[in-house]
């Protein structure tokens, strides 16, 4: 068990629907990464949040958004969504307050499926 | 801006012969190079890292990996493949002068043969 908590695990919804995943960190996890593994595009870079403010961004979409709260925990919204948006999502946190050692922690995935 | 390569998308090894799973990467200054596995319908496990020091870096489950500065390479071994190490492998390069992004290689399905 890694520590980080994604809901919901697995999500089916309609093209042009509105989703929501929730990630909480580690205990003491300042950072939240977001990445989409599909099996063409392997693991992309999507978001990376530190104690609540954005920190870098990589190839997410305009129609994605995400926000990471005063109690560490993040959600990644999608919205007018399409089939190719069809993915896993993964939540990873890292950089605890005494220092920071690298490595990532992921959650299990939340498995959007876009019908 | 930095970028990681694993050129096979599966390796194939008998069970107790030794494995390789290769990774190339492009960084503007030194690297932090990582190891992960992924299980099926699992999140991403850490396996081991190179931050400084010995280019040899042990991890968990009996790998290691080489970091190779002039190569730009961290390849990822273990001298003697178990039918359990079948798995998806991800190489993952974070730019410390760049703490903002770590960013994966495409994954290598690793195959033990029995």
């Amino acid at each position: 068990d890694s520590g980080v908590t994604q809901t919901p695990k697995h999500l089916i919804t309609a093209t042009g629907q509105r989703v929501t995943l929730r990630c909480s960190p580690r205990s003491g996890d300042l950072s939240v990464y977001w990445y989409q593994q599909s099996l063409d595009q392997g693991l992309q870079f999507l978001i990376h949040y530190y104690n609540g403010e954005e920190r870098a961004k990589g190839n997410i979409l305009e129609r994605f958004s995400a926000q990471q709260f005063p109690d560490l925990h993040s959600e990644l919204n999608l919205s007018s969504l399409e089939l190719g948006d069809s993915a896993l999502y993964f939540c990873a946190s890292s950089v605890r307050a005494g220092g920071n050692t690298g490595e990532l922690f992921f959650g299990e995935g939340s498995r959007l499926t876009v019908l | 801006a930095q970028s990681v390569a694993q050129p096979e998308d599966q390796v194939n090894v008998a069970e107790g012969n030794p494995l390789t799973v290769k990774c190339t990467y492009s960084v503007s200054g030194n690297p932090y190079l990582f190891w992960y596995v992924q299980y099926p319908n699992r999140g991403l496990q850490f396996l081991l890292k190179y931050i400084t020091g010995d280019n040899l870096v042990k991890g968990s489950y009996g790998f290691e990996a080489e970091f190779n500065k002039s190569q730009t390479s961290f390849h990822l071994k273990k001298p003697s493949a178990l039918v359990s190490d079948s798995a998806l492998y991800f190489c993952a390069v974070r730019d410390p002068n760049r703490d903002d992004k770590i960013i994966f290689g495409k994954g290598t399905r690793l195959h033990i043969l029995p």
